[in-house]
């Protein structure tokens, strides 16, 4: 199994909304990564998970909260968000987030903030 | 000067030809280098993955590193249709990061 998965596919919220991202791996991988993309941009790191533990955080908007509740998930809390928050979310993970590792993503959830 | 650059296309390629595609990176300590392909509204697809100086192929793709000129190419040979599509450069860093390049468009012309 090689697949990351990441519910919902699709949200739409308003900005008083509180929603949560969620990303699933069985591969046993022990990093995984939250990424933003904007349209015809590349993706934009915004916090990583190493052994369950937050590794990298990219300066990110205290509205948007990572949780990696265990080694397989990893959720994004969204809280009071803007319409430019809007855009594709992307999860991915790695064996161990060093050297030769490489991730592989999960297929997205595309964001819009009305 | 940005960490990871790359043409941003769009490379517009006959079918049956080679396309090549080019990245360079700043930072010397970086380890490891990854292709993605990125198809209109999916997710970033791996392609290859390249560790040491030289060339690697798997298929119809060859990658090419040169850490003393901090460069890193792709090649695709026969271009179908299917291959239009954005290819992202990605350089893991020497702080672990994954950086990536803004994307070449490929547009593969029947």
């Amino acid at each position: 199994d090689t697949e990351v998965t990441q519910t919902p596919k699709h949200l739409v919220m308003g900005m008083t909304n509180k929603k949560s991202l969620k990303c699933e791996q069985h591969m046993g991988h022990r990093a995984m990564y939250w990424y933003k993309q904007k349209a015809k941009k590349p993706p934009e790191l915004m916090f990583v998970y190493s052994y369950e533990k937050l590794s990298i955080n990219e300066s990110v908007p205290s509205r948007f909260s990572p949780e990696c509740p265990n080694s397989s998930l990893l959720n994004l809390h969204l809280h009071a968000l803007q319409p430019e928050d809007s855009a594709l979310y992307l999860c991915a993970s790695s064996p161990h987030g060093t050297g030769e590792d490489t991730q592989y993503f999960g297929p997205g959830t595309r964001l819009t903030v009305l | 000067q940005k960490e990871v650059e790359q043409n941003s296309g769009p490379l517009s390629v006959p079918e049956g030809a080679i396309a090549s595609l080019n990245c360079t990176y700043s930072d010397r300590v970086s380890q490891s280098f990854f292709w993605y392909r990125q198809y209109s509204g999916k997710s970033p697809e791996l392609i290859m993955s390249i560790y040491s100086n030289g060339d690697k192929e798997d298929g119809r793709f060859t990658a090419q590193l040169n850490k003393a000129s901090q460069y890193v190419s792709l090649l695709i040979r026969d271009s179908q249709p299917s291959d239009s599509a954005t290819y992202l450069c990605a350089v893991r860093g020497g702080w672990g990061k994954f950086q990536f390049g803004a994307g070449t468009q490929v547009v593969v012309t029947p």
